[in-house]
């Protein structure tokens, strides 16, 4: 059974950092690509940032190049996510979520909340 | 940046066919997929590749995707339908989202 179990969010003042994680177990975490998508309270859902099987290739998001790194350790079956100079409008539900090779995500976590407030 | 666009609501009456629609350029093109989100759940794919339905999808979800417009069409609409929808499309090396549309089964 896939599992996907985010953590690491919380509330942070505006300009702080904070790194999110996703676990993931009951595929093979490697062979494929991963997707954080955000959901800022009431409102739709973002695409923020995927990241290859490896590693080797990422994506970002206009509104976060720059101030978020994906990244992936294939040996412990983790993402992460480091999130830079958060601003309010960061506040969101983020989701990670295995991708598919014609890009969409089959399985999502049940996500972590991140807000940004002073 | 890429857009894509989607009606705010959609109504549709017990056993009838809802139609959903997203817009975006020459988005025929690329692949669309769409997702299902209950209120505080996650979302769940329920048509990607613009037609193809995954494992334990009902067979009243269908899509297609041709010109500009991908359509999500759920024949024989269950009250258990009723949630917010979403497009999504890949351009270039950026994913996008549709703003979603909220169906309700009145």
């Amino acid at each position: 059974e896939v599992q996907l179990l985010e953590s690491g969010g919380g509330l942070v003042q505006p300009g702080g950092s904070l790194r999110l994680s996703c676990a993931a177990s009951g595929f093979t975490f490697s062979s494929y690509a991963m997707t954080w998508v955000r959901q800022a309270p009431g409102k739709g859902l973002e695409w923020v940032s995927a990241i290859s099987g490896s590693g080797g290739s990422t994506y970002y998001a206009d509104s976060v190049k720059g101030r978020f790194t994906i990244s992936r350790d294939n040996s412990k079956n983790t993402l992460n996510l480091q999130m830079n100079s958060l601003r309010a409008e960061d506040t969101a539900l983020y989701y990670c979520a295995k991708t598919l090779g014609t890009g969409e995500s089959d399985y999502w976590g049940q996500g972590t909340l991140v807000s940004v407030s002073s | 940046s890429y857009e894509l666009t989607q009606p705010p609501s959609v109504s549709v009456s017990p056993g009838q066919t809802a139609s959903i629609t997203c817009s975006g350029d020459e988005l025929g093109n690329k692949y669309v997929c769409w997702y299902q989100q209950k209120p505080g759940q996650s979302p769940v794919l329920v048509i990607y590749q613009d037609t193809k339905r995954p494992s334990g999808i009902p067979e009243r979800f269908s899509g297609s995707n041709s010109g500009n417009t991908a359509t999500l069409t759920i024949s024989g609409t269950q009250a258990m339908d009723e949630a917010d929808y979403y497009c999504q499309a890949w351009d270039i090396s950026t994913a996008e989202f549709g703003g979603g549309t909220k169906l309700t089964v009145l």
